[in-house]
């Protein structure tokens, strides 16, 4: 596609109910980052896949979140069980290879109640 | 671990000054720096990328210097119009994960017409 893409844009959670939260990258880029921003901060890196290989989760905050790029294209972020805390808005960034310039999706704002 | 501190917080011109954005961070060793435009409820898009190699990257109106080993940066926008107001992130990738970017928490401007 033209840009990175995520749905849904806005989402509403009761807190204990869980969500997944889809990105489709541009096509043919091999990375794919999640991030996390809460309000008025920056974004904050949680996890990082070449490919359908996740190969750093070291920014996942909790074993509540997961994330999986089974085909190596299309990923999904999964909240279990979710917080008040959890409350941010999620975007969705590729690149070609890590270290290149990674394009930054609209971003899925996730609300706890 | 990276921290990236951006000055001021906000800033409020009048249209047509030319104007000033700064980043700083703790650690040197950076593989590259971006810099980021986010508008209300939307994703990020990246402006400029300096490669730690460089000193300075140019488009149209902006202008990103990059002083390594001071650990500074600046986002010179000439001419400042009531759209470039947005909130603008600076971020750096280390040179172990090169792929992970860190962010600062930006700089909200406004342009006044």
């Amino acid at each position: 596609g033209a840009g990175v893409s995520q749905s849904p844009r806005y989402k509403v959670a009761k807190r204990g109910q869980d969500v997944a939260l889809r990105c489709d990258p541009i096509s043919g880029h091999v990375s794919l980052f999640w991030y996390q921003q809460a309000l008025g901060q920056g974004p904050e890196f949680l996890t990082y896949f070449q490919n359908e290989a996740q190969l750093d989760k070291s920014g996942l905050p909790s074993d509540r979140f997961f994330a999986e790029r089974p085909e190596g294209s299309v990923s999904t972020l999964k909240i279990q069980r979710t917080q008040q805390e959890d409350s941010a808005v999620y975007l969705c960034a590729s690149s070609l290879v890590g270290i290149t310039e990674a394009f930054f999706g609209q971003g899925t704002r996730l609300t706890v109640v | 671990k990276q921290e990236v501190t951006q000055i001021p917080a906000a800033l409020s011109v009048p249209e047509g000054e030319n104007l000033v954005l700064n980043c700083s961070f703790t650690d040197s060793a950076i593989y590259n720096l971006q810099w980021f435009r986010q508008d209300p409820g939307k994703g990020l898009t990246s402006l400029l990328l300096i490669q730690s190699s460089q000193r300075e990257q140019t488009s149209g109106r902006l202008n990103a210097s990059l002083d390594k080993s001071s650990g500074r940066s600046t986002l010179y926008i000439a001419a400042s119009q009531p759209g470039d107001s947005a909130t603008y992130l600076c971020a750096v990738s280390d040179g172990g994960s090169n792929y992970k970017l860190t962010f600062g928490k930006g700089t909200l401007l406004t342009v006044n017409p």
